[in-house]
């Protein structure tokens, strides 16, 4: 069974303070890693996808990078606007064709001017 | 860009009764996927539909069913609703085939279910 877990679970920050969140992961085969952001009340928005071991994607103040066992999500100069709660999801070999996702339970980031 | 349109936004139902929720995907895109959110909790994989076909199950329920229809769209019927289906729904949906394929999957806003 594909697991996920998410650290730290809330993190307050002050604009501008750098900061990472962490996504440890455990799956029978990594076929994709995502980042989605989610706002209250709202769906996930798609920030990245990871698919192996080394690869990093940015966009604007973040940066998402991958090793064999977890992914951390780099958050440079946040601003308040970066405030929501990101969450991590992993594809694995759960079955032929199996395109499911398996989410943390998310960090809750606030930002603070 | 057009994104995933589900409807209701909000719905109250009582308990025993039945709901129905509808998803229509980017597109273009040929695969649909639900999601269940209880509050404070992360997404819950229920069922996903490939070229109208039934393509994976999750945790759903057996007094909940799905199908996706010939205009891709999708429907999500929920009977003998409980307290504890309250929850947000979220549909998602992702371009599987051809040569602009990904598996990265878009979320649409989400359906308030609230059960009395």
């Amino acid at each position: 069974e594909d697991q996920v877990t998410q650290s730290p679970e809330a993190l307050r920050l002050q604009e501008g303070e750098s900061s990472s969140l962490n996504c440890s992961y455990t799956v029978s085969g990594l076929r994709g890693l995502f980042w989605y952001r989610q706002d209250p009340g709202k769906g996930p928005e798609f920030l990245f996808t990871l698919y192996s071991a080394g690869e990093e994607k940015e966009k604007e103040r973040l940066k998402a990078t991958l090793t064999k066992k977890e992914s951390f999500l780099h958050i440079t100069a946040p601003k308040p606007e970066d405030s929501a709660t990101y969450l991590c999801a992993v594809r694995g070999y759960s079955g032929a064709g199996s395109y499911q996702l398996t989410f943390g339970k998310g960090t809750k980031l606030s930002v603070i001017p | 860009a057009a994104g995933v349109i589900q409807s209701p936004r909000h719905l109250i139902k009582e308990k025993r009764e039945t709901a129905t929720l509808k998803c229509y995907p980017i597109p273009r895109h040929d695969t649909v996927y639900w999601y269940q959110q209880g509050p404070g909790q992360d997404p819950q994989f229920l069922i996903s539909f490939y070229e109208k076909m039934q393509s994976d199950k999750g945790s759903i329920p057996d007094r909940f069913s799905a199908q996706q229809f010939s205009d891709y769209h999708s429907e999500l019927n929920m009977s003998s609703l409980e307290l504890g289906d309250s929850a947000l729904y979220f549909c998602a949906s992702s371009l599987l085939a051809g040569p602009t394929s990904t598996d990265t999957q878009y979320f649409g806003p989400g359906t308030r279910l609230t059960v009395l």
